[in-house]
């Protein structure tokens, strides 16, 4: 049973601070890992899936990186703005394509 | 384009009742999961269908969940006998490619509360 985990689970920043969360993950049988965001009342957004080890991505003013031999994955904010404001998710995937999801790190961005 | 949609996006019911919770998967997409997220934990998975078979029901938590996707496209989660603890946010995700790399992508969920 894999068993990702979060931290931290809450952040309270200001706007214009950089910011970065960790997830960690059995590097055992590893296939991917994604990242999502969700804001309240929406439907979590698709930031990154992730495979290869040392992979970093990037979208706008956040990135993630990958380290599979250690199992972890951090995740990035240049310049947090308000509506950066959501839950932070990963999941580690399955090769049957199932994810199990971290507990997720709630951000929020004071102006 | 048209998302993964969910209805209903909140349902209310007393304890023992019977409900169904809809899934409408982005066209074309032949993978379609379930996950659902109870209070302060990360969403946990339910069953995983490719075209109209279940592929992987193994969270499924107990006997009185059910889904089925009988055209390979909508999906419906049955909840028979609902206890309190099956209070959680249902989501539901679609996927175009084969896992295990394939990008999930959700709905906005159905908020379930069991009084």
């Amino acid at each position: 049973i894999l068993n990702v985990e979060q931290s931290p689970q809450s952040l309270h920043v200001q706007e214009g601070d950089s910011t970065n969360f960790t997830c960690s993950f059995p590097s055992s049988n590893f296939y991917a890992l994604h990242w999502y965001r969700w804001e309240t009342a929406k439907s979590p957004e698709a930031l990154f899936v992730m495979t290869l080890n040392g992979d970093e991505k990037k979208k706008g003013r956040i990135s993630a990186t990958l380290n599979t031999k250690e199992g972890y994955s951090y995740l990035y904010i240049k310049g947090s703005q308000p509506e950066d404001s959501a839950t932070y998710l990963c999941a580690s995937a399955t090769q049957g394509g199932k994810l199990i999801f971290g507990q997720g790190t709630e951000l929020s961005v004071k102006p | 384009g048209a998302g993964v949609s969910q209805t209903p996006s909140n349902k209310v019911t007393e304890k023992g009742k019977y409900v169904e919770l809809r899934c409408d998967p982005i066209s074309g997409h032949t993978a379609l999961y379930w996950y659902r997220q109870s209070l302060g934990q990360g969403p946990e998975f339910l069953i995983y269908f490719q075209g109209t078979g279940a592929a992987d029901d193994s969270g499924l938590p107990n006997d009185r969940f059910f889904a089925v996707r009988p055209e390979g496209s909508v999906s419906t989660l049955k909840i028979q006998r609902t206890e309190r603890g099956d209070s959680a946010v249902y989501l539901c995700a679609s996927s175009l490619r084969q896992p295990p790399y394939n990008e999930q992508f959700f709905g906005p969920g159905t908020r379930l509360t069991v009084l």
